[in-house]
């Protein structure tokens, strides 16, 4: 059981919005940044999001991030057959003193 | 641009101690300013953060894995590895290495990972 809640799978059709959420507690997304990772089959997981909403070089602006409270969320806009993906969230969790993930959601582009 | 390639056995037999190493290319391990870190993905399932260093500090361990992990650096083979003891067959998994921005709050740069699995 993962500390950050993600939904199992979500899906859309291409040039479709998609919504992950990712929700926490106080102790972690409630006050620590959170970042975004997409990971493709085969390769290495690769960040898309980081502190809440910013996108390092090289990331498009269909990718953006939020937070409310003690969940983040990621959308995904323009959707295209390559961003099928499984997505986690992370962040630091204060009262474990540990770095947590969450359980990854499966995007499927219809 | 920092670059991570791990290595190491990829069979190891239950009740013996996992060893890998993660070699940093494109800059120095101690200059880079980041927290070294080793996760893993257990087969079909989502990522496991196993802990990271800082290379002059602190070390931070995932509560469940704590008593069997170390992780640490070698700033003259500009290296850190992962040593995780008395393994089972559900340390089976995929290992990335990988490098935390030095504020810890994002993994900027990750190793291909290597499947380590554990079997007599």
């Amino acid at each position: 059981q993962s500390v950050l809640t993600q939904p199992p799978s979500v899906s859309a059709a291409p040039g479709q919005k998609v919504t992950i959420s990712c929700s926490g507690s106080s102790s972690n997304i409630g006050n620590n940044y959170v970042s975004w990772y997409q990971h493709l089959p085969g390769a290495a997981p690769k960040l898309l999001l980081y502190d809440w909403n910013k996108r390092p070089s090289g990331i498009p602006d269909r990718f953006s991030g939020s937070k409310s409270g003690t969940s983040a969320t990621l959308d995904i806009t323009g959707l295209q057959t390559g961003d099928e993906a499984d997505y986690y969230c992370g962040t630091w969790d204060s009262g474990l003193s540990a770095w947590v993930f969450g359980g990854g959601t499966k995007l499927t582009v219809l | 641009q920092v670059q991570l390639q791990e290595s190491g056995p990829g069979l190891v037999k239950p009740s013996q101690t996992l060893s890998l190493t993660c070699t940093v290319s494109g800059g120095s391990i101690s200059s880079a300013e980041k927290y070294w870190s080793w996760i893993r993905q257990h087969p079909g399932k989502g990522l496991e953060w196993i802990g990271y260093t800082y290379y002059r500090g602190r070390s931070y361990y995932s509560p469940p894995l704590k008593s069997r992990v170390n992780i640490s650096v070698d700033t003259s083979k500009n290296q850190f590895s992962l040593e995780l003891s008395s393994v089972t067959a559900a340390d089976t998994a995929v290992y990335y290495c990988a490098g935390y921005d030095s504020s810890g709050y994002e993994v900027d740069c990750w190793g291909q990972g290597t499947l380590v699995t554990v079997s007599s």
